[in-house]
């Protein structure tokens, strides 16, 4: 089955800082990677997705880019806000399965 | 107001005492899932549905079991827990299994079994 895998586990950043979060996937038949927010007792909820024909999407200051050949995919957020700590994962679907990475938990210092 | 909704929240229970957990969505959606998360593990699918009566299972279905006999409600049934399944559980739900559907989830059911 599909195997995703995310790095840093932990992202401390400066407020008004970049973070980057990456992700690698093993089936090349994925074709959705979606990228979810975990804020602390929350449910994830979706912030950012692209699909496998399509190499980058922004929206605001959120984008995420996508490279098939090597197979990884990266989350980039700039001008980092507190309200950016959180909890994010990445995913990739292959058919009906949804895989998860273990999450990227990012900290906002003010 | 369009949501996915699991019962109940928090769960105790003991080893072997048959449970189940519910969840139910109001948006019309075909595909549905479970999920549980660990630390350092992340989101892992138990069973997933692609429609009424079709289920299938996922990354980790050994000691769970599921049903889809109406299109808004799949049950997640765990017939003898055991203290291994102690975990966030998770139901999710989109309109589709298959392509750029996002996936909208519950509020999560924090299980410990003792």
């Amino acid at each position: 089955g599909e195997n995703v895998e995310q790095h840093p586990s932990t992202l401390s950043v400066q407020e008004g800082d970049s973070a980057v979060i990456k992700c690698t996937y093993s089936d090349s038949a994925s074709n959705y990677f979606p990228w979810y927010k975990q804020e602390l007792g929350k449910r994830p909820q979706l912030i950012i997705d692209i699909r496998s024909n399509v190499g980058e999407k922004k929206d605001q200051r959120i984008a995420v880019t996508l490279n098939k050949t090597a197979k990884h995919f990266s989350l980039h957020i700039t001008e980092t806000q507190p309200e950016d700590s959180a909890v994010y994962f990445c995913a990739a679907r292959v058919d009906y399965k949804l895989s998860f990475g273990a999450g990227t938990t990012v900290t906002v210092r003010a | 107001e369009a949501q996915v909704t699991q019962n109940p929240r928090y769960l105790i229970t003991v080893t072997g005492k048959k449970l189940t957990v519910t969840c139910s969505q109001n948006m019309n959606h075909e595909y549905m899932s479970w999920y549980r998360q660990d630390p350092g593990l992340g989101l892992r699918q138990i069973y997933y549905s692609m429609n009424v009566e079709v289920t299938d299972k996922g990354d980790v279905p050994e000691g769970y079991k599921v049903s889809r006999k109406e299109k808004r409600n799949f049950p997640l049934i765990l017939e003898s827990p055991s203290p291994n399944q102690t975990s966030l559980y998770f139901c999710a739900s989109s309109f589709s299994g298959t392509g750029n559907t996002e996936a909208f989830f519950g509020q999560g059911t924090r299980l410990t079994v003792v």
